[in-house]
């Protein structure tokens, strides 16, 4: 199981651009990368997911370099709502159970007025 | 859809009680899993289900066991309740087979147990 390693917190301020690195070393051929956010007393809740270089969505930007070691989830101009715990998950594509993705203690983000 | 229930939300038991947590997927989701979290372990896999078994397991005591049902409902029962298993109870479920986001879970709001 590919282990992930990612700040125990964070600060930013509102409308600033927020990014989160994970590092994850021994990624194996068939791992993608997921994030997921948890807002307090929440489930987590799935933000994007990627295999290599970038991907977007209405939410978030996932970049992946090629050695795909490490990845970084960008949250353009946060918002006092993007206080959460964020966290980053690599996996198998194909097979296997939830069981193998691991969570972990996550990113603390706290977004300042 | 509806999305993940989990049922009770609040919890009060006292040690060496049970105790039964009961989680209800999104339709169609033949995949449950569960998950404990507390601030000092974070969020720790207990076990997936799939079609009524057991697919994987975390490493927990035999006292937490779980058990799902074939409309995919499912329920996980801890036994001799310690105080340590105070926490935030999840349950998550997935579908099979994947549709582009792979292994993508939906998360119930959870359970919070207490023991006291």
């Amino acid at each position: 199981l590919a282990k992930t390693t990612q700040p125990i917190s964070m600060d930013s301020y509102e409308g600033q651009e927020v990014n989160i690195t994970c590092s994850h070393n021994n990624i194996a051929t068939n791992d993608y990368i997921t994030w997921y956010q948890q807002f307090p007393s929440q489930g987590p809740r799935f933000i994007i997911q990627g295999y290599k270089t970038k991907v977007t969505n209405e939410v978030a930007s996932l970049f992946i370099p090629a050695d795909r070691k490490s990845s970084t989830l960008s949250l353009p101009r946060v918002s006092l709502s993007d206080t959460a715990v964020y966290y980053c998950l690599v996996g198998p594509m194909y097979g296997g159970s939830q069981g193998n993705l691991i969570f972990g203690k996550g990113t603390k983000l706290s977004v300042k007025p | 859809k509806a999305g993940v229930t989990q049922t009770p939300r609040y919890l009060i038991k006292t040690r060496g009680q049970q105790v039964t947590l009961s989680c209800s997927p999104i339709s169609g989701h033949r995949s449950v899993s569960w998950y404990q979290q507390t601030p000092g372990q974070g969020l720790q896999f207990l076990f997936e289900y799939f079609s009524e078994t057991q697919r994987n397991k975390g490493n927990f005591p035999g006292r937490f066991s779980g058990r799902q049902f074939s409309n995919s409902r499912s329920e996980m029962n801890v036994s001799t309740l310690e105080l340590g298993d105070s926490a935030l109870y999840l349950c998550a479920s997935s579908s099979r087979p994947r549709t582009g986001i792979y292994n993508e879970q939906f998360f119930g709001p959870g359970t919070r147990l207490t023991v006291l």
